[in-house]
């Protein structure tokens, strides 16, 4: 298994949709993870951190499942300023700090 | 509070020259990353530093290289350049664990495009 995986999509959803998604990860032991957001050819910026069980902040909810080792984010009633690609990245544990990074989701949303 | 600075902002090169890009970290942080972001692809982890060495490093060859300063900033060194190293460079600064910072969140600067020819 690749140390992180997305689906790259993309995914077209209409405004107010529901959409989620996965990212899943080999590395057991790790202990913190992040959603990003990248906006095109901008730099990603952190959208939620998930240190336990989940997090949730207004329509995103970031879930972690340790058992299956992925994590998932999950958007409600969408705006077309969700349009953006989500990246996830679950880092190494203990003292290492390199970020791997999955390659990223693609999110359209559309009037 | 200014957040990660990068410069320049745009690069133009050719193939065989040599380019130096710089970072300045969130104050407060003290580790530095580098990735490089090929269109379509999610960052590629370049290397890592703290305490001024390089303390990490991605599957990238000898021509990338590195230095950080006493006061964190940091900059990124590529030899040789090669057409395939044309990407978005990014730079990312952290804090340790414990010193105020979430662990291993990283906050990214703009980016130096480079273009090479």
């Amino acid at each position: 298994r690749k140390e992180v995986e997305q689906d790259p999509g993309p995914f077209n959803v209409p405004e107010g949709a529901t959409v989620a998604f996965n990212c899943t990860y080999s590395n057991s032991a790790s202990q913190s993870f992040f959603w990003y957001r990248q906006d095109c050819r901008k730099e990603p910026k952190l959208l939620m951190s998930v240190y336990s069980s989940g997090n949730e902040d207004g329509r995103f909810t970031a879930q972690l499942n340790r058992a299956s080792q992925y994590i998932s984010l999950l958007i409600r009633d969408s705006k077309l300023s969700d349009s953006a690609t989500y990246l996830c990245s679950p880092p190494n544990a203990g003292n290492n700090r390199k970020l791997i990074w999955g390659l990223g989701t693609s999110l359209a949303v559309n009037p | 509070d200014a957040g990660v600075t990068q410069s320049p902002t745009h690069l133009i090169k050719t193939r065989g020259q040599q380019v130096t890009l710089r970072c300045s970290p969130k104050s407060g942080h003290d580790t530095v990353s580098w990735y490089q972001q090929a269109l379509g692809q999610g960052p590629q982890f370049i290397f890592q530093y703290y305490e001024e060495e390089e303390r990490q490093r991605g599957n990238f060859p000898d021509r990338f290289s590195g230095h950080q300063f006493p006061n964190y900033s940091s900059e990124l060194n590529v030899n040789a350049l090669l057409l395939g190293d044309s990407a978005l460079y990014l730079c990312a600064s952290s804090s340790l664990p414990g010193r105020g910072g979430s662990y291993n969140e990283q906050f990214f600067g703009p980016g130096t495009r480079l273009t090479v020819l």
